[in-house]
């Protein structure tokens, strides 16, 4: 089993709607995780990160951890043409510095 | 602005040959890392570097090697390519201890 798993759609929303993605983890001993936002042909970058449980919010973008669940979520709001692109969490899995990143979802926003 | 270069965009390589992919990072950054990406498996950590002359196998090394001989440069080699390592090759930077790694543009990779 994965350590991070993700759907990997694609998901195609209409101009405005709200985005929805979500991973899920099977290690109880993780605390922080990440979002990271992929354009075609380029490298990813990081969008978000939080912390443990709770919400963190970024201007049209939010994320979440439910720990209790080990399920942590992307929403984007007002989604724009210029949002598509494939998204993918992550969290480290060492003192290093390494990542375990989920598949990635692909998102496109249609106008 | 943290900057990561790769060698090249795309490559075309034939089977058995060796191949060179070089990655440069101009911030200072101890560690660097080798992915390679394939739809519906994400970002596999091939490499890792925590400083020069230093590597750690990832979750897929098995065909490849790599060499730091300078901070800002890490290289991954194939020995001799095969047709099932054709794939998008990403290269990554951080600074050592922190989670947030800095991306290259990637490599698309085809070996016939």
């Amino acid at each position: 089993q994965k350590e991070v798993e993700q759907d990997p759609g694609p998901l195609s929303v209409p101009e405005g709607a709200i985005v929805s993605l979500n991973c899920t983890y099977s290690n109880s001993a993780f605390q922080y995780f990440m979002w990271y936002r992929q354009y075609s042909r380029k490298g990813p970058e990081l969008l978000m990160y939080t912390y443990s449980s709770g919400n963190k919010e970024d201007g049209r973008f939010t994320a979440q951890v439910d720990k209790s669940s080990k399920y942590i979520s992307l929403f984007i709001r007002d989604s724009q043409p210029s949002d598509s692109a494939t998204y993918l969490c992550a969290t480290p899995t060492d003192s290093w510095g390494k990542l375990q990143f989920g598949a990635g979802t692909q998102v496109v926003v249609t106008p | 602005d943290v900057k990561v270069t790769q060698s090249s965009r795309y490559l075309v390589k034939r089977t058995g040959e060796k191949v060179f992919l070089e990655c440069v990072q101009d911030m200072d950054h101890e560690n660097m890392f080798w992915y390679r990406q394939d739809p519906g498996l994400g970002l596999r950590l091939i490499y890792f570097s925590y400083d020069v002359k230093m590597k750690e196998k990832g979750d897929i090394p098995e065909g490849y090697s790599v060499s730091r001989e300078k901070k800002e440069r890490f290289s991954l080699i194939l020995e001799s390519a095969s047709t099932n390592q054709t794939s998008m090759y990403l290269c990554a930077s951080s600074l050592v201890g922190r989670e947030t790694q800095y991306f290259g543009p990637g490599t698309r990779l085809l070996v016939l």
